[in-house]
């Protein structure tokens, strides 16, 4: 069965430092987002997009934030100047349409020092 | 904006009985989806049932189905027949009907199933 693939499983980084992380999403899907869940807290929601754009971002989707759709198959998240509070874990999602299921990726813990 | 609440952060029940879990959510909006995600130990989140506002009809899904009050705005989760393998946490999600379909999620509730 087909599944959305993120690496790495663990990224540790320094403060300032800039971090990709990367997303396979399924490979008919048409629409892709990024969450993040800080520890211990709930599922926020980052960014979706689609037909190579932003469709819909949060608040907490800064400059320092972008998202990026390199090639056909690769879906990334860049983090510019990391920052302490940006520790969380990154799921990355896709579907092929709109109000269906969304599939999930395992996940990318990202643990800035 | 959206908001869904749960308001049970931890409910554990004993393998082979029913448990509720409770959503409510706050939205100006008459067209929407609601769905419930689990999320084990593993982490990757799994759907586990969705329900679309305009239907009537509760979904049901195998052991899973929900009590869909759209006036009350509550959403709730039962599970029949527990097993250990639901022990999760369990995600309460809401999404707008429009371009973008963000899900907002609530707090979570941590789900034990005992043996």
């Amino acid at each position: 069965e087909p599944e959305v693939t993120q690496t790495p499983s663990h990224q540790v980084t320094q403060m300032g430092q800039e971090v990709i992380l990367r997303c396979v999403p399924i490979s008919n899907h048409l629409y892709f987002y990024w969450y993040r869940q800080i520890l211990g807290q709930k599922v926020e929601f980052l960014v979706s997009f689609y037909n190579n754009e932003i469709s819909e971002k949060s608040e907490i989707f800064d400059d320092q934030f972008s998202v990026e759709r390199p090639d056909g198959s690769n879906f990334t998240l860049k983090i510019r100047s990391t920052k302490l509070e940006d520790s969380a874990m990154y799921f990355c999602a896709s579907n092929r349409d709109l109000y269906n299921e969304q599939f999930f990726g395992p996940g990318t813990r990202l643990t800035v020092l | 904006a959206q908001t869904v609440t749960q308001s049970q952060p931890e409910m554990s029940v004993q393998e082979a009985e029913t448990v509720t879990l409770s959503c409510t959510y706050d939205t100006s909006e008459n067209n929407y989806y609601l769905f419930w995600y689990k999320q084990p130990p593993s982490r990757q989140m799994i759907l586990v049932i969705r329900q679309e506002a305009y239907k009537q009809q509760n979904a049901t899904e195998n052991r899973f189905s929900v009590n869909f009050q759209k006036a009350a705005k509550s959403f709730s989760l039962k599970i029949s027949d527990s097993q250990l393998g639901d022990t999760a946490m369990y995600f309460c999600a809401f999404m707008k009907n429009n371009a973008g379909n963000m899900l907002t999620f609530g707090g979570g509730t941590r789900l034990m199933v005992k043996p």
